[in-house]
């Protein structure tokens, strides 16, 4: 059984350009949730979201973030413009149901801005 | 409301010696709580979890957690360290519905000395 999958694993942009961050989840899972962890910091929490359904966004930045979890096809986190402060690692987990559930952890996808 | 102190940013240890990384949680909940470990640039892999069950919980690698309800905290032990067990470790709390999201610690960094 396949783990949790993220690509790229590394990418780079330079400021301005569109950053697209691929997630898919565990076969079964349909809850899909998108943390960023700064140099130096923990995780935080991004957006939550369900198939076809943003269930939570609290976490995201009002501007230039989006997140979808299509019917078919894998959750994509999306970031217009990036800037330098973009640069993270980004983190996609999974879950068969809500947050009590244990969530699954992809490799990330490391963002660099130049 | 929900939160997580790891009380040690770094902890260092001797290889073979006791490993003891804290961790205390305020819920207003029953909660869950996990344990993640992050090895150098590598996603995060679950070590353990409580979920209201046993209050000590055996994970992998030897490591194990004790939920303490009087002093609310799941503090992450291991009797022996190796040198492999050096990376950063995240305690995690989840309570409340299912769309509450899970609150992450800000990390323990453990060294380990040869």
């Amino acid at each position: 059984n396949a783990g949790v999958m993220q690509n790229p694993r590394h990418l780079v942009r330079r400021r301005g350009q569109e950053a697209r961050l691929r997630c898919s989840p565990m076969k079964g899972h349909s809850h899909v949730y998108w943390y960023r962890q700064l140099p130096e910091e923990g995780l935080k929490f991004m957006v939550y979201l369900q198939k076809e359904n943003i269930i939570d966004e609290s976490g995201m930045p009002k501007e230039r973030f989006s997140a979808e979890f299509p019917k078919e096809g894998p959750s994509i986190l999306r970031i217009q413009q990036v800037v330098r402060g973009d640069s993270a690692a980004y983190f996609c987990a999974s879950s068969r149901a809500g947050a009590q559930e244990t969530q699954y952890f992809g490799p990330g996808t490391r963002l660099l801005v130049l | 409301a929900q939160s997580v102190t790891q009380l040690d940013s770094h902890v260092s240890v001797s290889e073979g010696t006791p490993v003891l990384l804290r961790c205390n949680y305020s819920s207003s909940y029953s909660p869950s709580l996990f344990w993640y470990v992050q090895h150098p640039n590598k996603g995060l892999q679950l070590l353990l979890k409580y979920t209201s069950a046993a209050t000590l919980v055996k994970g992998i690698n030897g490591f194990e957690a004790e939920f303490k309800k009087s002093e609310t905290s799941f503090h992450l032990t291991k009797p022996s360290a190796h040198m492999s067990d050096a990376a950063e470790y995240f305690c995690v709390v989840s309570a409340g519905t299912s769309y509450d999201k899970v609150i992450f610690g800000p990390g323990t960094s453990l060294s380990v000395i040869p």
